[in-house]
């Protein structure tokens, strides 16, 4: 069974300090993709970034960036100089086989 | 058109009474799919299609659910005999293929009293 888990249930920080959000996820398969959502107050969720099984590479887009850990089956996510803005739930999720499966989010708040 | 759309945003009923919700999806999307998200939970994925043909149905949540699609553009999902326990928000979502990321819409929230 495909499972992911988010074991921060709520992380609070400080404008301009950088937070790393975990996730780890379970899958008996070789192949799936792996993906990051934030779910503003506004309720609306945003997609953020996918990645396959087969690339490790981490990736930066401005203040985000991802490392996939195949060999923990981790998945994290850094915001760097968080701002109020990105306040908001954040969820993992795995999709192999026609399955989407959701962590349970991790809801993050910065204050100014 | 610029994302998934979802009607109603809001549903107040009463228990035992039936309920249809509508998505249209990114219109050149061809797989739709539908999860329920409960307070503090994650989306739970309920079921999609790929075009018209609805692909899985066995995480429907009881047989009171089903969801239609009929000529492979916008979809409706219908809760028959609605309990208090239905009370959730409906997501929809689209993408163009599998393995692609999904988009969502803005949801449904459903109340049941």
């Amino acid at each position: 069974a495909q499972k992911v888990t988010q074991a921060q249930t709520e992380i609070s920080v400080v404008e301009k300090e950088d937070v790393t959000l975990d996730c780890v996820y379970e899958t008996r398969d070789t192949t799936y993709y792996l993906f990051w959502y934030k779910q503003p107050p506004s309720g609306e969720l945003v997609f953020l970034i996918r990645r396959n099984s087969f690339d490790e590479q981490n990736e930066i887009s401005g203040r985000y960036s991802w490392n996939f850990q195949k060999s923990t089956s981790s998945f994290n996510f850094t915001i760097t100089a968080s701002q109020v803005v990105d306040s908001a739930v954040y969820f993992c999720a795995l999709y192999n086989n026609n399955d989407m499966r959701f962590g349970a989010g991790t809801r993050l708040t910065v204050k100014p | 058109d610029t994302g998934v759309s979802q009607d109603p945003r809001h549903k107040i009923t009463k228990r035992g009474q039936n309920v249809t919700f509508r998505c249209d999806p990114i219109s050149e999307h061809n797989r739709l799919y539908w999860y329920r998200q409960t307070l503090g939970q994650g989306p739970e994925f309920l079921t999609y299609f790929q075009n018209e043909a609805q692909l899985e149905k066995s995480r429907l949540l009881s047989d009171r659910f089903s969801a239609e699609r009929p000529k492979g553009s916008f979809s409706t999902l219908e809760i028959q005999r609605t309990e208090q326990g239905d009370s959730a928000m409906y997501l929809c979502a689209s993408s163009f293929e599998q393995y692609y990321e999904q988009y969502f819409g803005p949801g449904t929230r459903l109340t049941v009293t």
